[in-house]
């Protein structure tokens, strides 16, 4: 158990639909990250959350937002779906040393999302 | 920009047989360096990882993986390798600015026979 939390762990909706996928990350973690695992795109970065703020945005879509709330859990909302948002999207959280970068992270089990 | 490639997509080994998963990384400095394996419908769990200093890092289940900057390789190895070591293993890259930011390589399956 990494102590990275997603809910839920599998969602299937419908195209043109909104959803919120979840991640409480380990105690004590200031950085959240999401990322979205594909058959053809593979495992890409999406986007970087530290103490509440954007610090980073990898290959993540305008229909694509996240935040990260006061108490460090952060969402990943997906709007306008399509079929070719279906893939397997994880979060992981790590503790930088000193606000910088430096420590391994640790993922979650992932949400499967599947868009019919 | 960083990237990660891993040249061998799906590799089959016996069980009991070395492994050698080989790694080749593009980055203009020195790297953070790592490798996690997913199982079947599970998420990714690090096996090791190296910052700095020995370039021989030993990780869980008897993994170790050395790095090489002449080569800039950081290939993954283990001198025998069980049943329950057939999964996806990814090497990914990161640098220090970047904290977990990861790029990560396209993955080797492992099949392992018995």
């Amino acid at each position: 158990d990494s102590g990275v939390t997603q809910t839920p762990k599998h969602l299937i909706t419908a195209t043109g639909q909104r959803v919120t996928l979840r991640c409480s990350p380990r105690s004590g973690d200031l950085s959240v990250y999401w990322y979205q695992q594909s058959l053809d795109q593979g495992l890409q970065f999406l986007i970087q959350y530290y103490n509440g703020e954007e610090r980073a945005k990898g290959n993540i879509l305008e229909r694509f937002s996240a935040q990260q709330f006061p108490d460090l859990h952060s969402e990943l909302n997906l709007s306008s779906l399509e079929l070719g948002d279906s893939a397997l999207y994880f979060c992981a959280s790590s503790s930088p040393i000193g606000g910088g970068g430096g420590t391994e992270a640790f993922f979650g089990q992932g949400t499967r999302l599947t868009v019919v | 920009a960083q990237s990660v490639t891993q040249p061998d997509i799906h590799i089959t080994v016996s069980e009991g047989a070395s492994l050698e998963l080989r790694c080749n990384y593009s980055y203009g400095a020195t790297p953070y360096l790592f490798w996690y394996v997913q199982s079947p419908g599970q998420g990714l769990q690090l096996l090791l990882k190296y910052f700095s200093g020995d370039t021989l890092v030993q990780g869980i289940k008897g993994f170790e993986a050395e790095f090489k900057r002449s080569q800039s390789s950081f290939n993954l190895r283990k001198p025998s390798v069980h049943w329950s070591d057939a999964a996806e293993y990814f090497c990914a890259v990161g640098r220090v600015a970047s904290g977990s930011r990861l790029t990560f390589g396209e993955g080797t399956q492992l099949t392992v026979n018995p």
